[in-house]
C-alpha cells in the first residue's frame, strides 16, 4: 500500500494559464474523490469518481474545472485560466467501496499546493 | 446552515490535560463520522471513525456520538504538544458519498 500519491507538490502559475494536477489513488480503491481547501477552511468537495464515472461535481465548480479519471486509474484535475482565487491546496482522495461498505473512510494524499500570480 | 460545524478555537490546554474537541452536523441522515487530524501545511490523516451511539476509545483518543442530539465529540488524553494541530470532523450521510468537513479547531498543547 503505497498510499495516495499527487504531483506536483507545488505549482506556481501566472493568471490566465491552464494547470493540471495528477493523484493516483490506492491501487484496490475504486472511489476517488478531489475537494479544496483555502487558509482556515476545511476541505471543500470538488467531485467524485466511482471507477472511471464522474459521479458527481460540485455546483461551486465553474465550467473552467475539469476532472478526468481514464480506465478508473489516476486522475487529472485540470483548472483552465487561472484565476487569483484559484489559489489553494487541492487534495486528492481515495476510498473503497467493498471495504466496509458506505463506512469507508477517505484516504488523502499530499496535496498540491496551487498559487496563482 | 453549514453540513457541519466545529468551533475554530484554538483551543489550548497543558500537556498532560484532556483536550476536548466538539462538532455538530446538520442532517440527521448521517451515518459515518470521522475525526482527521492535520498538521500545518499537511493534508489531513484520519485517526478515528464512528458509527454507533456511544463510545468508541482507541488509544489515547476517543470519539463519542450521539446523533439524537447531532454531535460528535473527540477526546484525546495525556495530550502532548505532537497533538498540536487541526482537528477535521467529517461526515458521511448513507446513500450519498460526499464528505462533508467542518472548518476544523485548532488545537494548542503547551508544554
Amino acid at each position: 500500500d503505497t498510499g495516495v500519491s499527487q504531483d506536483p507538490r507545488h505549482k506556481i502559475t501566472k493568471r490566465g494559464q491552464n494547470v493540471t494536477f495528477r493523484c493516483d489513488p490506492i491501487s484496490e480503491h475504486n472511489r476517488l474523490y478531489w475537494y479544496r481547501q483555502t487558509l482556515g477552511q476545511g476541505p471543500e468537495f470538488l467531485t467524485y469518481f466511482q471507477n472511471e464515472a464522474q459521479l458527481e461535481k460540485s455546483r461551486l465548480l465553474s465550467d473552467r474545472f475539469s476532472a478526468e479519471r481514464p480506465k478508473g486509474s489516476f486522475s487529472t484535475l485540470e483548472i483552465q485560466r487561472t484565476e487569483q482565487g484559484d489559489s489553494a491546496m487541492y487534495l486528492c482522495a481515495s476510498s473503497s467501496h467493498e471495504d466496509q461498505g458506505s463506512r469507508s473512510p477517505l484516504h488523502f494524499g499530499n496535496g498540491t499546493r496551487l498559487t496563482v500570480t | 446552515q453549514k453540513e457541519v460545524e466545529q468551533n475554530s478555537g484554538p483551543l489550548s490546554v497543558p500537556e498532560g490535560a484532556i483536550a476536548s474537541l466538539n462538532c455538530t452536523y446538520s442532517d440527521r441522515g448521517s451515518q459515518s463520522f470521522f475525526w482527521y487530524r492535520q498538521y500545518s501545511g499537511k493534508s489531513p490523516e484520519l485517526i478515528m471513525s464512528i458509527y454507533s451511539n456511544g463510545d468508541k476509545e482507541d488509544g489515547r483518543f476517543t470519539a463519542q456520538l450521539n446523533k439524537a442530539s447531532q454531535y460528535v465529540s473527540l477526546l484525546i488524553r495525556d495530550s502532548q504538544p505532537s497533538d498540536s494541530a487541526t482537528y477535521l470532523c467529517a461526515v458521511r450521510r448513507d446513500n450519498f458519498n460526499k464528505f462533508y468537513f467542518g472548518s476544523g479547531t485548532k488545537l494548542n498543547v503547551k508544554p
